[in-house]
């Protein structure tokens, strides 16, 4: 059974910066290029990363609106993913969710991220 | 980037109707090379994470109920839903997967009359 697994959440002051995790299983994660996607409260999805695998030399895309302030970066030998935000504002308040592959198979069950002072 | 316009925002249907929501790209999600499209469509229930119903268009995800249909091919896609059911109340989500970034709709969301 696949599972995904996303935690590093809370509550972060604005300018802040928090790495968030997603442990996967039930799969050969190595296969898969894996994606954050985030949703602000009651807002629509966005997608914010993604990392291809080895056999595309871990090539990382990143939305626009977020290039320069998030790092995505996976341990394949921990099945991992991860996704560092910095200088965190408001407007990055949303849960973050974990997908797998390009088109978004599997969803973990999200991470909450507020940003407030 | 490629712009996903979805409509409508919202509609409201009794049980055993028949919905369709669109979905328009600003850019054609064909490509060339292998004539696939490369449009997914997403279920999010409320509180829950979203789902994959459609990839590639029109191929349903296993498990996803035949009532459930993508369609189109361009720039204009459809989803289908035959004789909606009280369980289908969500939100619904294309999304882009042709060209990076990827990028979603802005929902529809789906309402039980």
């Amino acid at each position: 059974e696949v599972q995904i697994l996303e935690t590093g959440g809370g509550l972060v002051k604005p300018g802040g910066s928090l790495r968030l995790s997603c442990a996967t299983s039930g799969f050969n994660f190595n296969d898969y290029f894996m994606n954050w996607v985030r949703q602000a409260p009651g807002k629509g999805l966005e997608w914010v990363a993604q990392i291809r695998n080895k056999n595309y030399n871990y090539a990382t895309y990143y939305a626009e609106s977020l290039e320069g302030r998030v790092t995505i970066s996976r341990d394949d030998s921990k099945s991992s993913v991860y996704l560092q935000v910095s200088s965190l504002r408001a407007e990055d308040t949303a849960i973050y969710y974990c997908t797998r592959s390009r088109r978004g198979d599997y969803w973990g069950q999200g991470v909450m991220v507020t940003v407030s002072s | 980037d490629i712009v996903m316009t979805q409509s409508p925002s919202s509609l409201a249907v009794s049980a055993g109707e028949t919905v369709t929501i669109n979905c328009k790209s600003s850019q054609s999600l064909l490509s060339s090379g292998n004539q696939k499209n490369y449009l997914a469509w997403y279920q999010q229930k409320p509180g829950q994470s979203p789902k994959l119903l459609i990839y590639l268009a029109s191929t349903r995800e296993s498990g996803v109920p035949d009532r459930f249909i993508g369609s189109g091919s361009g720039t204009d896609f459809t989803l289908t839903i035959s004789s909606v059911q009280a369980e289908d109340l969500a939100d619904y989500y294309c999304q882009q997967h042709y060209s990076y970034p990827l990028t979603f709709g802005s929902g529809t969301k789906l309402e039980i009359k």
